[in-house]
């Protein structure tokens, strides 16, 4: 089965950019992922799904500032003009028939 | 606007049992496939098991094999998780996500606590 990996921990001021990647494992870099944003003490929201071309379709009500993009086992997601509210914890997801597999996170602070 | 809904989470001894549900509203439940995702204190999430849209498929995670049963009625638009055997690594947040084809978990419910202590 595919395995996500996500680098633990991001930070970022207020108003610049950030970008996190997650990481497909070896054999699976061609599967769709999706990102989910999970805000302290609140239950995940789907941000978007996201294509190996890079394509990406966001969620109902998801901000511009939100945008998908990377190639092969990596994909990206990232955060323009960031706000306050954008401290959260960050997941990517990905799929099979039998199962769901979940990036371990990682955690965004705005400085 | 679609909303899921856990009930059934508490305080249960090691070795109890407890049900969860999840009601859902506000979409053609019987269309789509449905997942239970849990979340330990403190840590990541964790895929617990999945139904498919007529409830024949069922999958787990192997931390909660053969212990764990996922079940759905669409008549009722309501999805289960029934727990046996608990353990103190069930502690967690259990949440129900709906799952759409090649898009992933896109709608999430506010989740529901589950301790398992003495």
């Amino acid at each position: 089965q595919p395995v996500l990996t996500q680098s633990s921990s991001a930070s970022a001021s207020l108003g610049s950019s950030v970008k996190f990647t997650c990481t497909l494992s070896s054999g699976h870099s061609s599967y769709i992922i999706a990102w989910h944003q999970q805000q302290p003490g609140k239950a995940p929201r789907y941000l978007m799904k996201l294509e190996g071309s890079g394509s990406f379709n966001k969620g109902s009500g998801v901000s511009d500032r939100f945008s998908g993009s990377g190639s092969g086992a990596d994909r990206h997601l990232t955060i323009s003009n960031l706000q306050s509210e954008d401290e959260a914890d960050y997941y990517c997801e990905t799929w099979e028939t039998n199962t769901r597999v979940f990036g371990g996170g990682t955690k965004l602070t705005v400085l | 606007e679609v909303r899921l809904l856990e009930s059934g989470g508490g305080l249960v001894q090691p070795g109890g049992s407890l049900r969860l549900s999840c009601a859902a509203s506000g979409f053609p439940f019987s269309t789509y496939a449905m997942v239970w995702v849990r979340q330990a204190p403190g840590q990541g999430l964790e895929w617990v098991s999945s139904i498919s849209v007529s409830g024949a498929d069922t999958y787990y995670a192997d931390s909660v094999k053969g212990r764990f049963t996922i079940s759905r009625d669409n008549s009722k638009n309501t999805l289960c998780l029934q727990m046996n055997s608990l353990r103190a690594e069930d502690t967690a947040v259990y949440y129900c996500a709906r799952h759409v084809v090649a898009a992933g978990c896109d709608s999430w419910g506010q989740g529901t606590l589950v301790t398992v202590s003495s």
